[in-house]
């Protein structure tokens, strides 16, 4: 298996852009989680899916951020509009059975937004 | 909320030096687990604990989980380069279903 993977690898936009993150998880994986890393708050979960539907996202910021998983193998992570705060690197990762299981990352996403 | 507590923050050591960090939960775990970031790469899991008392080894690096499943630590033994980068602990709480992970260890070895 290829592991699970992100797209852009590295992003850099303008304050007030929109930016979407992609996430493709391991194949037969039924949770998919989404983080956020920066050395001031370490790794955040920002929100979590079990078979496709949302069941946690306390750790969203604002209204700003949105996450969506149309189908098993694909998630995206959108921030709009972007602000320099949100410059971080965004992680996926994927589980078969959330707390018990171990999660396998995705190398993220490095987000710049200037 | 439940908090993971991870010390110390840095450690720098000399290769050939022992090395710990220990992680403290607020509330009772389920189980905990233990990830290694390289620098500039991404978490990797190392092994998950679940039982109170709990000792698993993998060659250099002993993990224990604590007898009232509140606290674990990560020794490795013989530090060497390779052994650098951010470890982190990760907890879920008893009857809980979410991974909390801690602020994790940053480890530097001098050669």
């Amino acid at each position: 298996d290829a592991g699970v993977i992100q797209s852009p690898r590295h992003e850099v936009t303008e304050m007030g852009q929109e930016v979407t993150l992609r996430c493709k998880p391991i194949s037969g994986h039924d949770y998919l989680f989404w983080y956020r890393q920066t050395m001031m708050r370490g790794l955040e979960l920002l929100i979590y899916f079990n078979n496709n539907v949302p069941i946690d996202d306390s750790g969203m910021p604002e209204d700003r951020f949105s996450a969506k998983m149309p189908n098993a193998s694909f998630s995206t992570l959108k921030i709009q509009p972007s602000e320099p705060r949100d410059s971080a690197v965004y992680f996926c990762a994927s589980s078969f059975g959330t707390g018990v299981h171990e999660q396998y990352f995705g190398p993220g996403t490095r987000l710049t937004v200037t | 909320g439940q908090q993971v507590m991870q010390i110390p923050q840095y450690q720098h050591v000399q290769e050939g030096e022992d090395f710990t960090t220990y992680c403290n939960s607020s509330t009772t775990l389920s189980n905990i687990q233990w990830y290694k970031q390289r620098p500039g790469g991404h978490p990797v899991f190392l092994i998950q604990l679940v039982k109170s008392g709990e000792v698993k080894k993998q060659k250099r690096l002993t993990f224990q989980f604590g007898e009232a499943k509140k606290n674990s630590s990560l020794h490795i033994t013989a530090t060497q380069t390779t052994d650098v980068g951010t470890y982190f602990c990760a907890g879920v709480r008893e009857y809980g279903n979410k991974l909390v992970f801690g602020a994790g260890t940053i480890l530097r070895v001098k050669s």
